[in-house]
């Protein structure tokens, strides 16, 4: 069974820095791509950012904006995503959802974690 | 960017009825969409992928069709379990997008 189980989350002063994690399990971590998307409280779904598989050399891709500021990483060792969170700003606050991705054609969005909340405020 | 939009933003059903959502891309992204469901303070679900592919575990009554610049989401006997919010994604081209969602009420 595929578990994406998201941590890290908190409350972090603006300007400030923050890791959320994601633990995968159930499936060869390696052989896919993960994504990272956000919900602001109230609002809709904004994706963040992705990281290839080892096939294409685990390269990166990011939403304007946040580009710059976070950093998608794995650890295949330890089957983890991660989401490096740098000059965090009140708008980053939101709920965190780590999403396994599937390929058909291209990759899509298959199974989502239960989400991680970062709240960014003085 | 490509820019998703959906219509209607909210809609109120009744049990039993057939409802149909509305999903248009600003540019063609042949049939590289996606449709997911979320329900209140939940993650949202995988519904249907590639346009009309639905996911392993997602219910029958749902379907999807369309291409290019034109989708559509259909609940074929609207449930309990189906008062939600509905979002359309694009994944043809980077930055991958998201339309505004659909939530599907009980009248």
């Amino acid at each position: 069974e595929v578990q994406l189980v998201e941590s890290g989350g908190g409350l972090v002063q603006p300007g400030g820095s923050l890791r959320v994690s994601c633990a995968a399990s159930g499936f060869t971590f390696s052989d896919h791509y993960m994504d990272w998307v956000r919900q602001a409280p109230g609002k809709g779904l904004e994706w963040v950012g992705r990281i290839r598989n080892k096939a294409n050399s685990y390269t990166t891709e990011y939403a304007a904006s946040v580009k710059g500021r976070f950093t998608i990483s794995r650890d295949e060792s330890k089957n983890a995503l991660y989401l490096q969170m740098n000059s965090l700003k009140t708008e980053d606050t939101a709920i965190y959802y780590c999403i396994r991705g599937s390929y058909s054609s291209a990759w899509y969005f298959e199974f989502w974690g239960q989400g991680t909340l970062v709240i960014v405020s003085s | 960017d490509i820019q998703m939009t959906q219509s209607p933003s909210s809609l109120s059903a009744s049990v039993g009825d057939r409802v149909t959502i509305t999903c248009r891309a600003s540019q063609g992204i042949a049939n590289f969409l996606a449709w997911f469901q979320q329900k209140p303070g939940k993650a949202p679900k995988s519904l249907i992928y590639a346009a009309s592919n639905l996911h392993r575990g997602a219910p029958s009554k749902f379907s999807g069709s369309g291409s290019g610049t034109d989708f559509t989401l259909t609940i074929s006997s609207l449930q309990p379990e189906d008062f939600a919010t509905y979002y359309c994604q694009q994944y043809s081209s980077y930055p991958l997008t998201f339309g505004g969602g659909t939530k599907v009420e009980i009248k």
